[in-house]
């Protein structure tokens, strides 16, 4: 099973600034990552397919970046709407799994 | 629009039964796999099960794999999990996922249903 472990489990910013989510896996996955964003009470929303590929209707602040074990998703300048919890997934082999996740809270 | 609506959750004992159903709409629902994703209470995101847009294969998590059945009815646009054997660490919210990509079998979940919630306690 490939696990993938997201860093920093939080993210404390002021809104304006750059936000920078890693998201390492335990065995390469080429560009087999995907971003989704999640706030509370809200079901999960696909914001980068593919490593670095924006869903359709995402904002052009947000990109991904990356390959093999090492990818990161860059918000570039926080909007107060981005305040949430991101979470990676793979898809490269079965099981799929999910990172644990990382919150970016308003400092 | 793509819509997906899943029913059937509740509050089932330790050891009992529970089937979901998920109605999809707004899609080509015979290309697509499709997918159950649940979420602990406060906890993160989990994959459970998916299914080919045939319904011919299916995968699961270690953690359900043999007390859990996915499969799916193309001619009502419908995915279900039948779930036997329920453990309290089975108590989630319960969402139907739709693969990106047409034909893909493993692959990022582009819309999510609103969800179900499974409570497994005696």
């Amino acid at each position: 099973e490939i696990v993938l472990t997201q860093s920093p489990a939080t993210l404390s910013l002021s809104p304006g600034e750059r936000a920078t989510l890693s998201c390492r896996a335990s065995q390469s996955i080429s560009s087999f990552l995907a971003w989704y964003q999640q706030k509370p009470g809200q079901v999960p929303r696909l914001l980068i397919y593919d490593a670095s590929n924006r869903a359709t209707g995402i904002p052009d602040r947000f990109s991904g970046g990356g390959s093999g074990t090492d990818f990161t998703l860059s918000i570039s300048s926080l909007e107060p709407e981005d305040f949430a919890v991101y979470y990676c997934q793979q898809r490269s082999s079965w099981p799929l799994t999910f990172g644990g996740g990382t919150k970016v809270e308003i400092k | 629009e793509v819509q997906l609506l899943e029913s059937g959750g509740g509050l089932v004992q330790p050891g009992g039964s529970l089937s979901l159903s998920c109605v999809a709409s707004g899609f080509n629902f015979n290309n697509v796999a499709m997918n159950w994703v649940r979420q602990a209470p406060g906890k993160g995101l989990e994959w459970v099960s998916s299914i080919s847009h045939r319904g011919d294969n299916s995968f699961y998590a270690d953690v359900v794999k043999g007390r859990f059945t996915i499969s799916r009815d193309n001619s009502k646009n419908t995915l279900y999990l039948e779930m036997n054997d329920l453990r309290a660490e089975d108590t989630a919210l319960y969402f139907c996922a739709k693969a990106r990509q047409q034909l893909v079998w493993r692959d990022c979940f582009d819309s999510w249903g609103q969800g179900t919630l499974v409570s497994v306690s005696s």
